[in-house]
């Protein structure tokens, strides 16, 4: 069965730290896909990135950063400079994939608040 | 118009009421999806429609009742619902095919509360 891990249930910064919102996830599938996405206050999710399990180069956008490393099964996400707009509870997922459709397993969600 | 529309945002019902949430993706996409977010509970996949076929049930009670007429919209009918059933109903629309796990995009959910 899928898993995803978010050890951090809540993480609180002061503005213009850096910090890593730690994700952990388990499948047997060989082919698969991680996202990351943001909850704010509003209710929606906002989907961030989408990686396939063979490309493990990391990703840079903007102060975002997502590092994939799949000897450790981690897909971790860096907030540099973080700022107040920043808080919200981000979500880590991985995709089964079948011909039904993209089906999410969820982590259990990182709270982030960023405070001035 | 923003993508994936969901009405209403809130809903105060009771255990013996009959209501329907409902769905609306502006994206053109193939694939609808109901997840329901609970307080203590990560995100759960309730059901899955692509190309307007049911393809998933993720063993969820018959007191849930999804319907999707069409690719644009999806509905879920709730009747003699629980009070453990009040959570966060989230809507999603994703294209899928050509053996890429394409992102979902999702609206501001639905508030639900039993009574």
């Amino acid at each position: 069965a899928q898993k995803v891990t978010q050890a951090q249930t809540e993480i609180s910064v002061v503005e213009k730290e850096d910090v890593t919102l730690d994700c952990v996830y388990e499948t047997r599938d060989t082919t698969y896909y991680l996202f990351w996405y943001k909850q704010p206050p509003s209710g929606e999710l906002v989907f961030l990135i989408r990686r396939n399990s063979f490309d493990e180069q990391n990703e840079i956008s903007g102060r975002y950063s997502w590092n994939f490393q799949k000897s450790t099964s981690s897909f971790n996400f860096t907030i540099t400079a973080s700022q107040v707009v920043d808080s919200a509870v981000y979500f880590c997922a991985l995709s089964e994939r079948n011909n039904a459709g993209n089906m999410l397993t969820f982590g259990g969600g990182t709270r982030l608040m960023v405070k001035p | 118009e923003t993508g994936v529309t969901q009405t209403p945002r809130h809903l105060v019902m009771g255990m013996t009421n009959k209501k329907s949430l409902k769905c609306e993706q502006h994206l053109g996409h193939n694939a609808m999806y109901w997840y329901k977010q609970s307080a203590k509970k990560p995100l759960e996949l309730m059901f899955v429609y692509n190309f307007k076929e049911q393809t998933e049930n993720n063993s969820v009670p018959s007191r849930f009742s999804p319907e999707c007429p069409n690719s644009s919209h999806l509905f879920l009918h709730l009747h003699t619902l629980q009070p453990e059933d009040s959570a966060l109903y989230l809507c999603a629309s994703s294209q899928e095919g050509q053996g890429i796990a394409g992102e979902l995009f999702f609206g501001e959910g639905s508030r639900l509360t039993v009574l």
